[in-house]
C-alpha cells in the first residue's frame, strides 16, 4: 500500500550538532520527496525537495540524500539552532499524491 | 503575495453535527488540497480539487466532501460528526500542473465533544 515510514519520532540536540531525520517509502514508482517544517500554531512550510534522478541536494545548513535502490530518504541539519525546533514531515509522490510521514519532533537545546 | 488562507482558525461542535471549512488558495493557484492531522498520524490525504473537479480522494468515508468554486477558494464538509474527527484540518494549494511545491494554510482546528 502507499506507505512512508519516519524516524524517530522524537529528536534531541545539542546546539551545533547535526540532526538526521530518516524516510522509507513503499512506491518504488515515487520521484518526488520533499520535506516540510511544522512551527507550533503554523502549517508546514516547504524547505527542500528532491527528484529521484537526483541523489542530493543541499541548502545551506539542510542537506537531503536520497538512495532510490533502498528506497529511503534522509534530511541532514548541521549546525542546529534553537529556531529549528520545530515538526519535520517527510513526504513521497505516489501517483498524483503526495503521502506524508508521521512526523519527528526536533528539539534544539541552547 | 497573500498565502493560503483558512477560515475559521478554531471550531468546537458535537457529535452529530456538521461542519464546514473554508479555504483560499494563493492567487493563481487552481488547485486545492485538504489534508487531517492528528498527533501520531502525521498528514493525512482527504482529497484534492483542480478546476472545480475532484481529481484525487484519500481512504475517509463519505461523511467528508468537499467542493471548489470558480475563483479555485474550497470548502470541506464534514457530515455527522465523531469524536475521532477532532483534528488540525489543512488546505494546500499548488499550480495544479505537479503535486510539487504544495503550500499550506495554518489550518482550522476541530474538537468535537
Amino acid at each position: 500500500g502507499e506507505n512512508v515510514e519516519q524516524h524517530p519520532s522524537t529528536l534531541s540536540v545539542q546546539e551545533g550538532d547535526s540532526a538526521v531525520i530518516k524516510c522509507t517509502y513503499s512506491d518504488s514508482a515515487s520521484n518526488y520527496f520533499p520535506w516540510y517544517k511544522q512551527e507550533l500554531g503554523k502549517g508546514p512550510q516547504l524547505i527542500i525537495d528532491i527528484r529521484s534522478n537526483v541523489g542530493e541536494k543541499k541548502d545551506q545548513r539542510i542537506a537531503v540524500t536520497l538512495n532510490k535502490t533502498a528506497k529511503h530518504f534522509s534530511l541532514h541539519i548541521t549546525e542546529t539552532q534553537p529556531e529549528d525546533s520545530a515538526v519535520y514531515f517527510c513526504a513521497a509522490s505516489m501517483g498524483d499524491k503526495l503521502i506524508f510521514g508521521t512526523g519527528t519532533r526536533l528539539q534544539v537545546f541552547p | 503575495k497573500a498565502g493560503v488562507t483558512q477560515t475559521p482558525r478554531y471550531l468546537i461542535k458535537t457529535r452529530g453535527q456538521q461542519v464546514t471549512l473554508s479555504c483560499s488558495p494563493i492567487s493563481g493557484h487552481r488547485s486545492v488540497s485538504w489534508y487531517q492531522q492528528t498527533p501520531g498520524q502525521g498528514l493525512q490525504f482527504l482529497f484534492e480539487y483542480f478546476s472545480e473537479t475532484q481529481r484525487n480522494k484519500g481512504n475517509f468515508p463519505g461523511r467528508f466532501s468537499g467542493r471548489q468554486f470558480s475563483n479555485s477558494r474550497s470548502e470541506m464538509n464534514v457530515s455527522t460528526l465523531e469524536l475521532g474527527d477532532s483534528a488540525l484540518y489543512l488546505c494546500a494549494s499548488n499550480s495544479g500542473n505537479t503535486n510539487e511545491k504544495l503550500f499550506f494554510g495554518s489550518g482550522t482546528q476541530l474538537s468535537v465533544l
